[in-house]
């Protein structure tokens, strides 16, 4: 089975625009997860997608959002960015139920400047 | 809410040594999942061990094991026979075992970078 995929590996953006991140979950895999890495917060939860609803959320600002298709991918955004957003954007895929396993992509390496 | 602790921010191990490093958490659950997940250069986190807190007995996964203290809150990997590939950052996680809310996230604590020498 392929891993998770996360697209693209390495992103430049520069203060004001905006980003869009893509997570393929493993086959068969419908619960989705993003988190963002940074050396002075760690790993933190942004939010969780099933079956195409967001099911739980993180404490992070508005401008952060995201979205899951029909076939469990699922697409990060974050709008007007700021040079704090800089960070490794992790994304993990998981069967139905809390005792199982998250996988996680490579991650999104995301630079504002 | 949960929190992850751990305190030792770098280790060092000798190559065929074994090394212990340290994870403590604060929770008022009484059945949860505790991980330890592996972080190499490479930035893809691996999942290294799972212990589930009502199983008394340690996980043990080849040369990896724990030692879980569940009424001390502690939750400890122990590398045997330390090989150069095990160099990387180590994060230990905790999950709610209540799959409502946000009980399904992951947290994490700060990580410990483990370094192996020859």
């Amino acid at each position: 089975k392929a891993g998770v995929t996360q697209t693209p590996r390495y992103l430049i953006k520069t203060r004001g625009q905006q980003v869009t991140l893509s997570c393929s979950p493993i086959s068969g895999h419908r619960s989705v997860s993003w988190y963002q890495q940074t050396p002075g917060q760690g790993l933190q939860f942004l939010f969780e997608y099933f079956s195409e609803t967001q099911r739980n959320k993180g404490n992070f600002p508005g401008r952060f959002s995201g979205r899951q298709f029909s076939n469990s991918r699922s697409e990060m955004n974050v709008s007007t960015l700021e040079l704090g957003d800089s960070a490794l954007y992790l994304c993990a895929s998981s069967p139905v139920g809390a005792k199982n396993i998250q996988y996680f992509g490579a991650g999104t390496r995301l630079s504002v400047l | 809410a949960q929190t992850v602790t751990q305190s030792q921010p770098e280790m060092s191990v000798q190559e065929a040594e074994t090394v212990t490093l340290s994870c403590t958490y604060d929770t008022s659950e009484s059945d949860y999942y505790l991980f330890w997940y592996k972080q190499p250069p490479s930035r893809q986190m691996i999942l290294v061990i799972r212990q589930e807190a009502y199983k008394q007995q340690n996980a043990t996964e080849n040369r990896f094991s724990v030692n879980f203290q569940k009424a001390a809150k502690s939750f400890s990997l122990k590398i045997s026979d330390s090989q150069l590939g095990d160099a990387a950052m180590y994060f230990c996680a905790y999950r709610s075992s209540t799959y409502t809310g946000t009980a399904s996230k992951l947290t994490f604590g700060t990580g410990t970078r483990l370094q192996v020498t020859l």
